[in-house]
């Protein structure tokens, strides 16, 4: 069973800071997704990686697939309470790239 | 805004009720999810529809039926669900191409309460 691990679970963060989240598996992966999803809406896809060291930049969003297309991570810079929300994972099996395995999210609030 | 619309946005329905959930996507893509979410759990795949046939079917209940009459519309009808079955349903779609990445783009979701 292909599984995402994503940490941490919760962060709860001051207007202002930086913050880096984590999204690990053992399996190797065709691609990469990255998603935000607000109270009581869907997930909205951000950015995709596809190959591996690869770094993709969404304003003060980083985002980084690593060499062995293994693991990820977005980096916020000096986070604004917009940025809160569910954060998710989705790696793409490499058999069968429609079908996206998720993390179980990481939930950001920034206070003001 | 993001191309999926779903409706309705909330249902309350008895075990004993049957309903439907529609999905409608303005994308263009020729493939469809219906997906479960529930509390602390990650999202859960639940069909896949490509080119409007089933792909994917991963070992969900007969109490769920899916019905995909065109590469724009995606169905889920319920009937005599159980009280675990509340969760926020979503729908997403994506352009299947034969190469990746399918970049998968979800609607709303329907909040569904089973009482």
């Amino acid at each position: 069973t292909q599984l995402l691990e994503q940490s941490p679970q919760f962060l709860s963060i001051q207007e202002g800071e930086n913050l880096t989240v984590y999204c690990n598996s053992s399996s190797v992966f065709s691609s990469l997704q990255w998603y935000r999803q607000e109270p009581g809406e869907g997930p909205v896809l951000l950015v995709t990686v596809v190959t591996g060291g690869e770094v993709k930049k969404l304003k003060r969003l980083t985002f980084q697939f690593g060499d062995a297309r293994k693991d990820s991570s977005l980096h916020i810079t000096a986070a604004q309470p917009g940025d809160t929300g569910l954060y998710l994972c989705a790696g793409a099996r490499m058999d069968s790239s429609y079908k996206l395995i998720f993390g179980s999210g990481t939930r950001l609030l920034v206070r003001p | 805004e993001t191309g999926v619309t779903q409706t309705p946005r909330h249902l309350v329905m008895g075990m004993t009720n049957k309903k439907s959930l529609k999905c409608e996507q303005h994308l263009g893509h020729n493939a469809m999810y219906w997906y479960k979410q529930s509390a602390k759990k990650p999202l859960e795949l639940m069909f896949v529809y490509s080119l409007e046939e089933r792909v994917e079917n991963n070992s969900v209940p007969s109490r769920f039926s899916p019905e995909c009459p065109n590469s724009s519309h995606l169905f889920l009808h319920l009937h005599t669900l159980q009280p675990e079955d509340s969760a926020l349903y979503l729908c997403a779609s994506s352009q299947d191409s034969g190469t990746g990445p399918y970049e998968q783009y979800f609607g709303p979701g329907t909040r569904l309460t089973v009482t």
